[in-house]
């Protein structure tokens, strides 16, 4: 059965932190994996890692895919409160059908005080 | 561009009733997905729709069911509401044809089941 773990399930930071969120994944037919932000309730995507090794940046969130350990990392530098979300990795795999699913981490959920 | 809109926002059943959630694509938008998300769980897939037909469907019992209209709105049913049912219904639109960094979602359904 296709399983995706997050880790750390939450995670308390001060502003200023750097942080480190983890994402393992064991499917069948990869074909990509994701990040989202969910702060209330839609989640927003982030970014989406198709390649090994290759860093997607944004600003101050950075991730980056290993596929030879089946697993992804996100990275927050200097956070700030408004980074306090849920933050939900997915991989995209391909079904027997030969449509995409999505399979979400239970996320993790990041608090930053100031 | 209008959002991915659901409807009802919140919603509180009893066990055994029934209930019917709705999702407005975004325009253009042929494709709608179905999510459930709970503290324990996390965001679990329950079926896709494209072009009034299910493309994809996850592993949830045939009390969940949906379906799509010609203007691809889509309906998704529960039967006889159970405790375990509680959550959180996300719903998400994509045009079919583009991978699924292009989804979005809708701020979904909050049901609680007493």
């Amino acid at each position: 059965e296709d399983k995706v773990v997050q880790s750390p399930l939450s995670l308390v930071v001060h502003e200023g932190d750097t942080v480190t969120l983890n994402c393992s994944y064991e499917v069948t037919n990869f074909r990509s994996l994701l990040w989202y932000k969910q702060e209330k309730k839609a989640p927003t995507f982030l970014f989406m890692l198709t390649s090994s090794g290759i860093e997607k940046k944004s600003g101050r969130l950075s991730s980056i895919l290993d596929k030879k350990e089946l697993s992804s990392i996100l990275n927050i530098t200097a956070t700030q409160t408004g980074d306090s979300a849920i933050y939900l990795c997915a991989v995209e795999a391909l079904t027997q059908g030969g449509s995409e699913k999505l399979v979400f981490g239970k996320g993790t959920k990041l608090t930053v005080n100031p | 561009k209008a959002g991915v809109t659901q409807t009802p926002r919140y919603l509180i059943k009893t066990r055994g009733q029934q209930v019917t959630l709705s999702c407005s694509p975004i325009s253009g938008h042929r494709s709608v997905s179905w999510y459930q998300q709970t503290p324990g769980q996390g965001l679990q897939f329950l079926f896709e729709y494209f072009s009034e037909t299910q493309r994809n469907k996850g592993n949830f019992p045939g009390r969940f069911s949906g379906r799509q209209f010609s203007n691809s709105r889509s309906e998704m049913n529960v039967s006889t509401l159970e405790l375990g049912d509680s959550a959180l219904y996300l719903c998400a639109s994509s045009s079919g044809f583009t991978g699924v960094e292009t989804q979005y979602f809708g701020p979904g359904t909050r049901l609680l089941v007493l």
